[in-house]
């Protein structure tokens, strides 16, 4: 069965300074790697997603994400951090129909 | 672009009730999830549909039962309600794509259901 760990339960950032997202999964095959963003109260919105081909994923808002076979992770980063990125953010790999999500790490921006 | 829309969006219900939560895929998707997330957890699946059939099922409680409608539109049918039930619950929807679990899901807002 797939799993994932997302090792930092909360991370506090400057504003403008850089960010990265902890992930590692647990699968035998070659997995389907997503992240997503969940600001309070809201739904989830895919930031971004690995297939194949390229390990280093662009996605929205300035998010990119690379997948290491070897490491089994698929780190998510982000250059330069907005007050706007203060939100609930989700690993989560895809197989059997379904999504199976980390833990989540919260991101609290400071001014 | 057209989003996956949930109702009702908020649901507040008695111990040992009934509820019924629906769920609108997007246009063209024909695949619905349904998720469970409890105050500060992670989203946890619970059953999935393809082209009205169920495709998995996760820890979903024998209380509950769901089903996907010939327009693709899915029911959550949820009885004898407990307090545990409290939870937000999403709705996503996607294209087959054949992968099994490579599908990009689009979620809902959720809906928040509180049982007192």
């Amino acid at each position: 069965a797939q799993s994932v760990t997302q090792p930092d339960i909360h991370i506090t950032v400057s504003e403008g300074a850089s960010l990265e997202l902890r992930c590692n999964y647990s699968y035998g095959a070659t997995p389907y790697l997503f992240w997503y963003v969940q600001s309070p109260g809201q739904g989830l919105q895919l930031l971004l997603k690995y297939f194949s081909g390229d390990t280093l994923v662009q996605g929205i808002k300035g998010f990119e994400a690379e997948f290491k076979r070897s490491q089994s992770s698929f780190n998510l980063r982000k250059p330069s951090v907005h007050w706007s990125d203060a939100a609930e953010y989700f690993c989560a790999v895809g197989a059997d129909y379904k999504l199976s999500f980390g833990a989540g790490t919260t991101v609290t921006v400071r001014a | 672009a057209a989003g996956v829309i949930q109702s009702p969006r908020h649901l507040i219900k008695e111990k040992r009730e009934t509820a019924t939560l629906k769920c609108y895929p997007i246009p063209r998707h024909d695949t619905v999830y349904w998720y469970q997330q409890g105050p500060g957890q992670d989203p946890q699946f619970l059953i999935s549909f393809y082209e009205k059939m169920q495709s998995d099922k996760g820890s979903i409680p024998d209380r509950f039962s769901a089903q996907q409608f010939s327009d693709y539109h899915s029911e959550l049918n949820m009885s004898s309600l407990e307090l545990g039930d409290s939870a937000l619950y999403f709705c996503a929807s996607s294209q087959n794509a054949g992968t099994g679990g490579g599908e990009t899901q689009y979620f809902g807002p959720g809906t928040r259901l509180l049982v007192l």
